[in-house]
């Protein structure tokens, strides 16, 4: 059982790049959900969705634009890239008032 | 709307002594309340999870909270920490069933 993978683990990116963060899972979870995670923050949303074709802002959508074309995969892109960006992300997912099952993490600098 | 509000940044136990983590909540329904641990360079695992039904709720590896609605607070314990608790715990609140709100976390240091 692979759960929620996310890849790359680690990214380097120069200011003004764009890329994106692949996220899938196996459990055919409907709500999938990302954050990032800054030190003294907790996690904060950006992105989520409810089923695919279904996707909505988070508290900290700036910056970032998801998709979600089907119920497995749920891409996180990043259009052009900012130090600001430099973050540990995580993606999420679950059934309806579920447990959240968590990838390990992508974490990417911004120079 | 709902928030978190963790009392500790770092708490620091030696083994073998109690743990308590203090967090309280804000939330205009009848919550959902979650506890979350995450180890060094890990993603997150639930710990315990509370949706209306007992307000003592037990969880993985000794973990328990109670869920006190007249204080608003959720604060997770365990009676004997060993050094594998060492680690960052977050609460979590729901107000429904996709959008969540973390708190900014307590990070638990065990001493030898």
């Amino acid at each position: 059982n692979a759960g929620v993978t996310q890849t790359p683990k680690f990214q380097v990116l120069k200011t003004g790049q764009s890329m994106t963060l692949q996220c899938a899972q196996d459990m055919n979870h409907e709500y999938m959900s990302w954050y990032r995670q800054d030190p003294g923050m907790g996690l904060r949303l950006i992105h989520y969705s409810v089923g695919a074709g279904i996707t909505d802002q988070g508290e900290v959508p700036n910056g970032y634009n998801v998709s979600r074309s089907t119920t497995e995969d749920f891409p996180l892109r990043l259009l052009s890239a900012a130090p600001s960006q430099t973050s540990v992300y995580f993606c999420a997912s679950h059934r309806e008032t579920g447990e959240l099952f968590f990838g390990e993490g992508s974490r990417l600098t911004v120079l | 709307a709902q928030s978190v509000t963790q009392l500790d940044s770092h708490v620091s136990v030696s083994e073998g002594t109690p743990v308590l983590l203090r967090c309280n909540y804000s939330s205009s329904y009848s919550p959902s309340l979650f506890w979350y641990v995450q180890h060094p360079n890990k993603g997150l695992q639930l710990l315990l999870k509370y949706t209306s039904a007992a307000t003592l709720v037990k969880g993985i590896n000794g973990f328990e909270a109670e869920f006190k609605k007249s204080e608003t607070s959720f604060h997770l314990t365990k009676p004997s920490a060993h050094m594998s608790d060492a680690a960052e715990y977050f609460c979590v609140v729901s107000d429904n069933d996709y959008k969540l709100s973390f708190g900014a976390g307590t990070t638990v240091t065990v001493r030898a």
